[in-house]
């Protein structure tokens, strides 16, 4: 069965820049989308972006661009989130969710969590 | 951004007992395909979101046929006909119709 498997937890300071990454296992790579998901601390989920794997094909939410990058490496099946000056607003849990369609019968998996904390 | 609202927003419910929990959006849903790009949600307690149902009213494997959805354009249903305790958490609307996809607040189903 097709996993996601993200990276682990973060304690960064304001300013400060960090990737987190999204592995995905078998052969779901060439026909997957990504999309990363924020959940801020006690709250509901948001679509921060989404990209295809095969061809890395990203579309950015309006609220979030500008604000992260989202990338792919087919050769090491990983996608990536990337902040390049984080604030204290960027604490959060963030999600990966894979899947060849979001929207149709095909199922959608979930990454465990990053858990990543900017505090001075 | 299409708004997505639920209702209600905290769901006390006794064991055995029907809920249900409605969705409404800002636009149509109906995309030019005739699809209706609507899924439900649900996040147990420190679990990653998974999908109950897709396209509105299609229940996704492995899920049971206690959920199920409905509705059209504008309005949308999740009903559960008998609440179970593994059922508690979070349940979420969210579209895909129009980019960027967008989730309603949330739904806290609590046992009573």
């Amino acid at each position: 069965e097709v996993q996601l498997v993200q990276s682990g937890a973060e304690v960064k300071k304001p300013g400060e820049s960090l990737k987190i990454s999204c592995k995905t296992s078998g052969d779901s790579f060439a026909t997957f989308w990504i999309g990363w998901v924020r959940q801020m601390p006690g709250k509901g989920l948001e679509c921060m972006g989404i990209i295809h794997l095969r061809d890395s094909d990203t579309r950015y939410n309006p609220s979030f661009q500008g604000q992260v990058t989202i990338s792919a490496d087919k050769s090491i099946s990983t996608a990536f989130l990337q902040w390049r000056g984080l604030r204290a607003s960027d604490t959060a849990i963030y999600y990966c969710a894979g899947g060849s369609d979001f929207w149709s019968g095909p199922p959608i998996f979930w990454g465990q969590g990053t858990l990543v904390t900017v505090s001075s | 951004d299409v708004v997505m609202t639920q209702s209600p927003l905290s769901l006390p419910v006794t064991l055995g007992q029907p809920a249900s929990i409605s969705c409404g959006s800002s636009q149509s849903l109906v995309y030019i395909d005739g699809n209706t790009y609507l899924n439900w949600f649900q996040q147990r307690p420190g679990q990653s979101p998974r999908r109950l149902i897709y396209k509105v009213s299609n229940r996704d494997s492995g899920v049971p046929d206690r959920f199920s959805g409905s509705g059209s354009g504008t309005d949308f249903t999740l009903k559960i006909s008998r609440v179970e305790a593994e059922d508690v958490g979070v349940y979420y609307c969210v579209q895909g119709t129009h980019w960027p996809y967008t989730f309603g607040q949330g739904t806290k189903l609590e046992i009573k």
